[in-house]
C-alpha cells in the first residue's frame, strides 16, 4: 500500500532556531517527492521538488534531502521566522497515466514562537 | 506563472441548499483539474479528477450525484455541492495540471474555499 508518514506530528520552536521534519514513504513506482507549506486556511504552496536522482535541494532557508534507497526525506528549516508557522506536507508522486497520483503525508504542524 | 484561483474563498449556506465553487487557471491551460477536501488537522483527500470536456472520475466513497463537477473549458472547473448538509462543511481545494509545462504530474493548487453549512 502506498503510504507517506511524517514526523513529528507537531513541533514548537523558538524564533531563530533550526528544525528538521521527517518523511518516510513506501510508494511505487516513484516519480518525485515534494514538500509543501500550507498556511492555515490557504492552499498548499510548493517548497521543493526532488526527483529520484537528487539528494539535496535548497529554496532559501528550506533544504530538502532525499535518500531513495531508504525512502526517506527531510526538510530542514534554518533560522526560523514567525512566518514559518504552518503545516508542512510531504507528498510523493507515483507514476501512472497522464497525471500520476499524489500520495499525501499527514503533515507536520510547526509553530514558531517569539 | 501557474496561478490557480478559487471563488468564493469562503461561503456559508443553509442546510439543503446547493453551492457552487469555481476553480480557474489564470495563466495556463489546465488539461486536468482535481478537487480535494480537507477536514481540520487532516491532510488533503482527493475527491475527483476531471479532464476538460469529459466526465469526472470520482474517488471511492465520493458521491457523484452530491458533488457535481463540470470542467467546461481548459481554464475553468466547478464543483457544486448539492443539498448541502453540516457534515459537508470543509475546506475544498482545487488543483490544476498541464502537460505543457512544469515537471511531470505537476499540480498547482488553488487557495481553497471554506464551506460552512448551517
Amino acid at each position: 500500500k502506498n503510504q507517506v508518514e511524517q514526523s513529528p506530528q507537531s513541533l514548537i520552536i523558538l524564533e531563530g532556531k533550526n528544525c528538521t521534519l521527517q518523511c518516510n514513504y513506501t510508494v511505487s513506482p516513484f516519480s518525485n517527492l515534494r514538500w509543501y507549506k500550507q498556511d492555515t486556511g490557504r492552499g498548499p504552496v510548493s517548497l521543493t521538488i526532488m526527483t529520484f536522482s537528487e539528494n539535496t535541494k535548497s529554496n532559501g532557508r528550506y533544504t530538502a534531502t532525499l535518500d531513495a534507497d531508504t525512502k526517506q526525506s527531510s526538510l530542514h528549516i534554518t533560522a526560523s521566522q514567525l512566518s514559518d508557522s504552518a503545516s508542512y506536507i510531504c507528498v510523493v508522486i507515483t507514476r501512472g497515466g497522464n497525471t500520476g497520483k499524489l500520495i499525501f503525508g499527514q503533515g507536520t504542524t510547526l509553530q514558531v514562537k517569539p | 506563472g501557474a496561478v490557480v484561483s478559487q471563488h468564493p474563498s469562503r461561503v456559508i449556506c443553509k442546510s439543503g441548499t446547493s453551492v457552487k465553487i469555481e476553480c480557474r487557471s489564470l495563466d495556463f491551460q489546465a488539461t486536468t483539474m482535481f478537487w480535494y477536501r480537507q477536514f481540520p488537522k487532516q491532510s488533503l483527500m482527493l475527491m475527483a479528477t476531471s479532464n476538460e470536456g469529459s466526465k469526472a472520475t470520482y474517488e471511492q466513497g465520493v458521491e457523484k450525484d452530491k458533488f457535481l463537477i463540470n470542467h467546461a473549458s481548459l481554464t475553468l472547473s466547478t464543483l457544486t455541492v448539492t443539498s448541502a448538509h453540516p457534515e459537508d462543511s470543509s475546506f475544498y481545494i482545487c488543483s490544476a495540471s498541464t502537460h505543457l509545462m512544469g515537471l511531470p504530474y505537476e499540480q498547482y493548487f488553488g487557495p481553497g474555499t471554506r464551506l460552512t453549512v448551517t
